[in-house]
């Protein structure tokens, strides 16, 4: 049961771009993860949310919950080449022993 | 400096053989889980375990059996490997479990090939 659904999957643009990731569910969690992920590693948490409608910002990146908590989303201004890697968005059971990961956001920042 | 330690990183097994991925974390955390990537359906829960002697399942269990003798290691057991069973695996571990359950920290990964 995939309860996370990302969109886009895949997503190619140039240096300097601005893009929005979303992460939609049907469920409520207490509380969201975003990671990043590079080829062959695993995932690093970019941050975390855990108010409804709660907003953060971190450098170039937004991040924001859902005020119902089913859904976020990343933004990210100016895209870099940096920038490039798997976005990966993951709530958080109600017991907070569960994680369940959506589905993946593939970027490309074309220098 | 370790973190979380997973080998090996890659084997290639035949159906119906057995193995086990070994995990190792040193940062004393009680929370550990294992999870599968496969190609556009992101990263799903197999196993956790929220300490010592106590292992749950998660979304996709069937095929896999864990155990949790001791804070630091969490091995994955494939008792009958198949095909579908071809993956690459993460092991992560995090600070505490319940609503304060934090950052998940991974390993690197191991590939799995089941031919």
């Amino acid at each position: 049961t995939q309860l996370l659904e990302q969109s886009p999957q895949f997503l190619s643009i140039q240096e300097g771009e601005n893009l929005t990731v979303y992460c939609n569910s049907s469920s409520v969690f207490s509380s969201l993860q975003w990671y990043r992920q590079e080829p062959g590693e695993g995932p690093v948490l970019l941050v975390t949310v855990v108010t409804g409608g709660e907003v953060k910002k971190l450098k170039r990146l937004t991040f924001q919950f859902g005020d119902a908590r089913k859904d976020s989303s990343l933004h990210i201004t100016a895209a870099q080449p940096g920038d490039t890697g798997l976005y990966l968005c993951a709530g958080a059971s109600n017991t907070g022993n569960q994680f369940y990961f959506g589905t993946g956001t593939s970027l490309t920042v074309i220098p | 400096n370790a973190g979380v330690t997973q080998t090996p990183k890659f084997q290639v097994l035949k159906t119906g053989q057995s193995m086990t991925l070994q995990c190792a974390q040193d940062m004393n955390h009680e929370y550990m889980s294992w999870y599968r990537q496969d190609p556009g359906m992101g990263l799903r829960l197999i196993h956790y375990s929220v300490g010592a002697g106590i292992t749950d399942q998660g979304e996709v269990p069937n095929g896999y059996n864990v155990s949790r003798s001791t804070t630091e290691d969490f091995p994955l057991r494939l008792l009958s490997a198949a095909p579908s069973q071809t993956s690459v695996y993460f092991c992560a571990s995090s600070y505490s479990s319940g609503l304060d359950t934090g950052e998940l920290f991974f390993g690197e990964g191991s590939r799995l090939t089941v031919l």
